[in-house]
């Protein structure tokens, strides 16, 4: 079955530490995305990747950031920089950047301990 | 000028109603108007989008109405089934200009169907 895997499903970290959360995708898609949801909140744009060895910054890219050394991977470290980083993270992906479908992974919900 | 505002926050609907859900934006370049919806636990899944080239959009029991002079879209889901409890996305982008490509989406609305 095609789609996006993001992985691990829950992710605790502690003050001060950097976590990289795992998005991959076999849909041969170019382009992918990072989002933060929050309670009550609809999905804002972390970072994004047209392509291999390409990403840009969305509207909160402060305290992560991104690699793309892979077509099929897009891989997401929140850093101790972010101050607020208990949110529910979702992957998404689509053929090429566009006004197209983006399809999303089942998030990883991140929390401090 | 990025916003898109989404109403209700919340929605209650009897089995076999109509569901509304209305979204108003700004930028009127956006012409990619697409609807997710996401259960819990989950990752949205788009539902059905509509260009601003046609004013109605149908699949199935979902409806996309667009109304271009109002800058206003919404969603309308017929006869609603419990499993249609969810929490619905609107979104919008644009193919020009600064943020292009990027989606930018409602806060939802949690519906909640009873039997």
């Amino acid at each position: 079955d095609g789609g996006i895997t993001q992985s691990p499903k829950y992710l605790f970290r502690k003050e001060g530490q950097n976590v990289t959360l795992s998005c991959e995708q076999n849909l041969n898609h170019d382009a992918m995305y990072w989002y933060r949801q929050d309670p009550g909140q609809g999905l804002r744009l972390i970072y994004y990747s047209q392509i291999v060895n390409d990403f840009q910054k969305g509207d909160i890219a402060e305290g992560y950031s991104v690699s793309r050394e892979k077509k099929e991977s897009f891989p997401l470290t929140v850093t101790s920089a972010q101050k607020n980083p208990t949110a529910f993270y979702l992957c998404a992906s689509s053929e090429r950047m566009g006004n197209q479908p983006q399809h999303f992974g089942d998030g990883t919900r991140l929390s401090i301990l | 000028q990025q916003q898109v505002k989404q109403s209700p926050q919340s929605l209650i609907v009897q089995k076999g109603g109509i569901s509304i859900i209305n979204c108003a934006y700004e930028n009127t370049a956006f012409d990619y108007f697409p609807w997710y919806q996401q259960f819990p636990g989950k990752g949205p899944a788009l539902l059905i989008a509509i260009r601003p080239d046609v004013s109605e959009k149908k699949e199935g029991r979902f409806t996309i109405s667009f109304n271009k002079s109002a800058k206003q879209f919404s969603l309308h889901i017929m006869d609603s089934q419990p499993g249609d409890s969810a929490t619905y996305f609107c979104a919008a982008s644009t193919d020009s200009g600064a943020g292009s490509y990027q989606l930018t989406f409602g806060k939802g609305t949690k519906l909640s169907v009873i039997p």
